[in-house]
């Protein structure tokens, strides 16, 4: 079964508004991971966030984790139309075996 | 490098039909998975492969065997191909000495079973 799960599952938004979303998982974790997909082609990595850290910055891409929760939100700020992707929180199944993916936001930023 | 290279990009096969998606990687990864994602359930776990040799099963592996002969190279073989197998097939790899590292994917394999 899918370890973690994103809220919202679409979002819209304007161009230079900031962009959140959300992760929540199910078991405990040494690792989360954000990935982006554009349409029609494969995952890149963005973010890697360790369960001992709250917080991680790179660039645009603002990455908060809190363990007791067992949950992330992945902020975008100042979003441009080529953020316009789906995103998908990603953990370990056991130790560092194959990701399992949550079923991804679908964030479309309008021009 | 040239990553995680996989082919065919597409494919049409018939019902019953078998075929081998062909998966690559030329950074000495020693993990490597295979996902399917289809609209709405985001990627779901096939087989994977900790190194050459050893493979497991993850969360979907009816219908599929995988085998992994080198480092490199970690087909997918789909037995009899059903339409319940239309879906586009990533794979992916990664470094094992740490639990801390990022999955490197290939560009999809969109396969259509008719």
């Amino acid at each position: 079964s899918q370890q973690g799960e994103e809220d919202p599952q679409a979002l819209s938004i304007q161009e230079g508004e900031n962009a959140t979303m959300n992760c929540s998982y199910k078991t405990s974790i040494n690792n989360l991971q954000w990935y982006r997909q554009n349409s029609g082609r494969g995952l890149v990595h963005l973010i890697l966030i360790r369960s001992n850290e709250r917080e991680k910055h790179s660039g645009r891409l603002r990455v908060t984790l809190d363990t007791s929760k067992k949950s992330s939100s992945l902020l975008i700020t100042a979003s441009r139309a080529a953020d316009t992707a789906s995103y998908f929180c990603a953990t370990p199944r056991e130790g560092n075996t194959p990701l399992v993916f949550g079923k991804g936001t679908r964030l479309s930023v309008i021009a | 490098n040239a990553g995680v290279t996989q082919t065919p990009k597409f494919q049409v096969l018939k019902t019953g039909q078998s075929m081998t998606l062909q998966c690559a990687q030329d950074m000495n990864h020693e993990y490597m998975s295979w996902y399917r994602q289809d609209p709405g359930m985001g990627l779901r776990l096939i087989h994977y492969s900790v190194g050459a040799g050893i493979t497991d099963q993850g969360e979907v592996p009816n219908g599929y065997n995988v085998s992994r002969s080198t480092t490199e190279d970690f087909p997918l073989r789909l037995l009899s191909a059903a339409p319940s197998q239309t879906s586009v097939y990533f794979c992916a790899s990664s470094y094992s000495g740490t639990p801390y590292t990022e999955a490197f994917f290939g560009q999809g394999t969109r396969l259509t079973v008719v």
